[in-house]
């Protein structure tokens, strides 16, 4: 069965500094897509970034990037220059074709001004 | 695209009653999912669709829920009959080949 394992249920970060999320996950697929989603209170739920497994190289998105280790199936968020508007639930997300999506159980990060 | 379409967007109820919830999926996308979103459970997986076809149920919680897809462009869950511990925000998602869109959810108030 595939799980995603957040540990973290709260992060706390100040402006401008960077935060990392962390995210496990396992599945038997080869083929499989990993996301991080995040959830302001408006609770619409917003993708932040996209990992396919076959790909090495880590994904980017601006301020968020993410640490994918393959082999050690970890999916690690980190965002730079915290912003305010960052604050929010953030799930891991892994997904393959047809199947699930298995959420996380989620991190609420906290921005202090 | 206008999106992930659900509706209504609230709905309030009185125990007992019959409480349907509709999405509009993404058009082209073969995978549909329902989700509930509680502050004690989290997200929980309620069910999902594959080409209309439902794969998964084994997250809906009692035989008092159902889903159905009738078409690609549709789909319902229904409650019947609510009690005050399905209040929660139900979501509606769909998945095309490289990301999931979802819709704003249905605050479901049962008292």
């Amino acid at each position: 069965a595939q799980t995603v394992t957040q540990s973290q249920p709260e992060m706390s970060v100040q402006e401008a500094e960077t935060v990392t999320l962390s995210c496990t996950y396992d599945t038997s697929e080869s083929d499989y897509y990993l996301f991080w989603y995040k959830q302001p209170p408006s609770r619409q739920m917003i993708l932040v970034i996209r990992q396919e497994a076959y790909k090495q190289q880590n994904a980017t998105e601006n301020r968020f990037s993410v640490n994918f280790q393959k082999a050690a199936k970890s999916f690690s968020l980190k965002i730079s220059d915290s912003q305010l508007g960052d604050a929010a639930m953030y799930f891991c997300i892994c997904y393959n074709q047809g199947g699930k999506l298995i959420f996380g159980q989620g991190t609420e990060l906290s921005v202090k001004p | 695209d206008a999106g992930v379409i659900q509706s209504p967007r609230h709905e309030v109820t009185e125990m007992g009653q019959e409480v349907t919830l509709r999405c509009k999926p993404i058009s082209g996308h073969n995978s549909l999912f329902w989700y509930r979103q509680t502050m004690m459970r989290g997200l929980e997986l309620l069910i999902y669709f594959n080409n209309n076809v439902p794969i998964d149920d084994s997250g809906m919680p009692e035989d008092r829920f159902s889903a159905k897809m009738p078409n690609a462009s549709f789909s319902t869950l229904k409650i019947q009959p609510s009690e005050p511990r399905d209040s929660a925000v139900y979501f509606c998602a769909s998945q095309g080949y490289t990301e999931a869109f979802f819709g704003q959810g249905t605050r479901l108030t049962v008292v």
